[in-house]
């Protein structure tokens, strides 16, 4: 079945640090990406999306791109803010299964400290 | 502005307690939604979808008549969490959209609910 692997946390970084989330999976299919962002007691927001190989999602300074060849959609952003603290989930759908599953990792918590 | 809303967003009731939890779509229709459970620092748990006009699809070992779930129009699905127990305490989230895979699901705010 469909699976997402992230690396696991917890992150911690000094505000206006580089920031690298990987995410690798592995589907029968050929899935759209998504990276998800949760905040403290919040539901999930979607950040950034992919639909298809070598494309970038982009968001908020935060960017992604689908690498087939290497089955990965890590999460970068060039300088990281305090309001960026919060947990990341890398997910997958229509990879094989039902199109409109979402198969999550199991998060990464990122802290940045001022 | 939010496309997806839950409520309660927390609930606090004795063991025994029926509770049910609303997830609304408001600004499209949603002939499916999605609804999980997401344990302390982990990752979201695939309860079940949830099928407007017809039965609710259970992830392996969801109890179906714990979690009742109806979907009665495009726009609303409830999460009932019958005779709720301690163990049941837990954060759930509801979600709609992702009718197509490469469309994104949008997740309600969640319901934090805690059973004495």
């Amino acid at each position: 079945g469909d699976s997402v692997t992230q690396m696991e946390g917890p992150v911690t970084l000094s505000e206006e640090a580089f920031l690298t989330i990987n995410c690798t999976y592995t589907a029968t299919g050929y899935p759209s990406l998504f990276w998800y962002v949760q905040y403290p007691g919040e539901g999930l927001q979607l950040l950034l999306k992919a639909t298809k190989a070598d494309d970038k999602g982009s968001n908020k300074g935060f960017e992604a791109t689908y690498r087939k060849e290497t089955t990965s959609f890590h999460l970068e952003k060039g300088s990281v803010q305090v309001s960026d603290s919060a947990v990341y989930f890398c997910a997958l759908s229509g990879g094989g299964g039902s199109n409109y599953k979402l198969t999550f990792g199991k998060g990464t918590l990122l802290t940045v400290n001022p | 502005g939010a496309v997806v809303s839950q409520h309660p967003s927390r609930v606090i009731c004795k063991s025994g307690t029926s509770v049910k939890i609303e997830c609304r779509s408001l600004d499209f229709q949603a002939t499916t939604m999605f609804w999980y459970r997401q344990f302390p620092k982990q990752s979201l748990m695939l309860m079940a979808t949830s099928n407007e006009g017809s039965k609710a699809t259970y992830e392996q070992g969801v109890e179906k008549d714990k979690f009742l779930i109806n979907h009665a129009s495009l726009t609303l699905s409830t999460l009932t969490v019958t005779s709720a127990h301690p163990e049941d305490s837990s954060f759930y989230i509801c979600s709609a959209g992702g009718e197509g895979s490469n469309q994104p699901q949008h997740f309600g705010d969640g319901t934090r609910l805690s059973i004495l």
